[in-house]
C-alpha cells in the first residue's frame, strides 16, 4: 500500500516562495506521474501540475509562470515550488499519485494535505 | 480548459436513500471522468474512475455512468459514513479540472 507523506512551511508572507515536499513509501516511484492539487478555503479542488521521473512535467496554465514541480527518484520524493505567493494561494495542498489503467488517469493515492496560509 | 459543472451543489438525504449526483462537461470527454469523496480534514478518495469503474476498496453501493458530456454518480443506499462532499474530475485533457463539488448532508 503506497503512502504519501508531505511537509513544508505553513505560513508565508506575500511575495515569498511556497515549498512543499512529498515522500512516497511502500510502492514504486518510477514510472508514475506525481501531481499537486490544492483546495482554497471554501472552494473546490484545483490541479496545479504533475511530473514524472523522466523529467516530463505538465502545469496548469493559470499557474505555469510561477510553478515548478520536480522529482528526486533516488529519494522517492516530489517537490512543489510556487513563487511570488499572494493571499489567493492560501489553500490546503495535496500531493497525489496518478494511476493510468489503459490510459484513464486518476488520482488514486493522496498525501495528508498541508495547510498553507499567506499573510503579511 | 474543460469546465465541469455538478448538480446539485448540496443535497440533504437520509440513511437508506438512493442518491444521484450529476456532472456535466463543457465539451465531450468520452469516459475520462472520475469521482472522489472528500471528508473534512482528510484527503479525497477516488470512488469511480473512467466513468463506471469501481475503485478497489470502494463500497459496491457506489456506481457511475455516462459518456460524452453527462455523467452520474449513484449511491444505492446511503450509509452514515457516506456524508461528505463529492467531486467529479475530467482526465480527458490537461489542465485536469474538477467540478465545484456536491455537499451531501444528513436530513
Amino acid at each position: 500500500q503506497v503512502q504519501l507523506q508531505q511537509w513544508g512551511a505553513g505560513l508565508l508572507k506575500p511575495s515569498e516562495t511556497l515549498s512543499l515536499t512529498c515522500a512516497v513509501y511502500g510502492g514504486s516511484f518510477s514510472g508514475y506521474y506525481w501531481s499537486w492539487i490544492r483546495q482554497s478555503p471554501g472552494k473546490g479542488l484545483e490541479w496545479i501540475g504533475e511530473s514524472k521521473d523522466s523529467g516530463i512535467t505538465n502545469y496548469n496554465p493559470s499557474l505555469k509562470s510561477r510553478v515548478n514541480i520536480s522529482v528526486d527518484a533516488s529519494k522517492s520524493q516530489v517537490s512543489l515550488k510556487l513563487s511570488s505567493v499572494t493571499a489567493a494561494d492560501t489553500a490546503v495542498y495535496y500531493c497525489a499519485r496518478v494511476l493510468s489503467p489503459s490510459g484513464y488517469d486518476y488520482f488514486d493515492s493522496w498525501g495528508q494535505g498541508t495547510r498553507v496560509t499567506v499573510s503579511s | 480548459d474543460i469546465q465541469m459543472t455538478q448538480s446539485p451543489s448540496s443535497l440533504s438525504a437520509s440513511v437508506g436513500d438512493r442518491v444521484t449526483i450529476t456532472c456535466r462537461a463543457s465539451q465531450k470527454i468520452a469516459n475520462y471522468l472520475n469521482w472522489y469523496q472528500h471528508k473534512p480534514g482528510t484527503a479525497p478518495k477516488v470512488l469511480i474512475y473512467a466513468a463506471s469503474n469501481l475503485q478497489s476498496g470502494a463500497p459496491s453501493r457506489f456506481s457511475g455512468s455516462g459518456s460524452g458530456t453527462d455523467f452520474t454518480l449513484t449511491i444505492s443506499s446511503l450509509q452514515p459514513e457516506d456524508f461528505a462532499t463529492f467531486y467529479c474530475q475530467q482526465s480527458y485533457s490537461p489542465p485536469y479540472t474538477f467540478g465545484q463539488g456536491t455537499r451531501l448532508e444528513i436530513k
